[in-house]
C-alpha cells in the first residue's frame, strides 16, 4: 500500500472551511484514498473515500489531484465538534483477504471558537 | 442499528489476571476486527474474522492474547495473564463485504489498565 504523509497538526476557525492535505505520491492506479477521523475518547469514524473523481457526502468533500499524488479533505463549515485526529489511508478497494489498514499518525485538527 | 457495541468500556485489573473484552458487530456485517491503540504505537490491527473464521492473526502480540467469534453477533478478545504493557484502548470494528472492505464501523472502545 502507498505511504501517506500528513501535517502533524492544523488549526481552523469555527465556521470556516478546514482543508486537510495528504500526500500519497506512490499511489497505484487501483488504490483508493480513504479518510477517517477520531474524536477524543471515541473510536475512529469513516468519513469518505475516492479513486480519482472528487467526492462529496454529508460530512465532507474529497478533492484528488489529477495525478492522484495528493488529496485534500474539506470540511466546509468546521464546528468545534470537528476537532479530531484525521487519518488519510491509501488502500486497494478490493482488499481480498488482506484487510490491514495502515493508520499512521494523522493530522490533529483543532477548531477554535 | 446501535452500531458496534463493546464491553466493558473501562477495565482496571492487576497484573496476572485474565481480561475478557467483548464485541457485538453490526448485524449483517461479515468482517470483524480487533484493534489496539496506544500513544506509542498508534492503531494496530490485532486480528480479523470473516464469517466468524479468523483470517489474519499476525498482529496478536503473543500467546497471552486469544480471540474467538463463536457466532456472527459476538466476539471476545482475551488476555491471560495480563501485563502492564497491555494497557491500551482496544477497539472492535466491523464491515460488510468486498465493496465495503475498507469502510469500518468502530465501537467506542474498551480502555484497559493493568496495574
Amino acid at each position: 500500500d502507498a505511504k501517506t504523509t500528513q501535517p502533524t497538526s492544523m488549526d481552523c476557525a469555527e465556521g470556516r472551511a478546514a482543508n486537510l492535505p495528504c500526500n500519497h505520491s506512490t499511489i497505484s492506479g487501483n488504490e483508493y484514498v480513504y479518510w477517517y477521523r477520531q474524536i477524543h475518547s471515541q473510536g475512529p469514524q469513516y468519513i469518505i473515500h475516492g479513486l480519482k473523481n472528487n467526492e462529496t457526502n454529508e460530512m465532507a468533500s474529497l478533492i484528488i489531484t489529477e495525478d492522484r499524488k495528493s488529496s485534500t479533505l474539506i470540511l466546509p463549515h468546521a464546528t468545534l465538534r470537528d476537532t479530531a485526529v484525521y487519518y488519510c489511508i491509501v488502500r486497494h478497494h478490493n482488499a481480498g483477504n488482506n484487510r490491514k489498514l495502515i493508520w499512521g499518525l494523522g493530522t490533529s485538527l483543532a477548531v477554535n471558537p | 442499528d446501535a452500531g458496534v457495541i463493546q464491553s466493558p468500556r473501562h477495565e482496571v485489573t492487576e497484573m496476572g489476571q485474565e481480561v475478557t473484552l467483548r464485541c457485538k458487530p453490526i448485524s449483517g456485517h461479515d468482517y470483524l476486527f480487533w484493534y489496539r491503540q496506544t500513544m506509542m504505537r498508534g492503531l494496530e490491527l490485532l486480528i480479523y474474522f470473516n464469517n466468524n473464521v479468523p483470517i489474519d492473526d499476525s498482529g496478536m502480540p503473543e500467546d497471552r492474547f486469544s480471540a474467538k467469534m463463536p457466532n456472527a453477533s459476538f466476539s471476545t478478545l482475551k488476555i491471560q495473564p495480563s501485563e502492564p504493557r497491555d494497557s491500551a484502548v482496544y477497539f472492535c470494528a466491523s464491515s460488510f463485504g468486498i465493496s465495503g472492505a475498507n469502510v469500518l464501523t468502530f465501537g467506542a472502545g474498551s480502555r484497559l489498565t493493568v496495574l
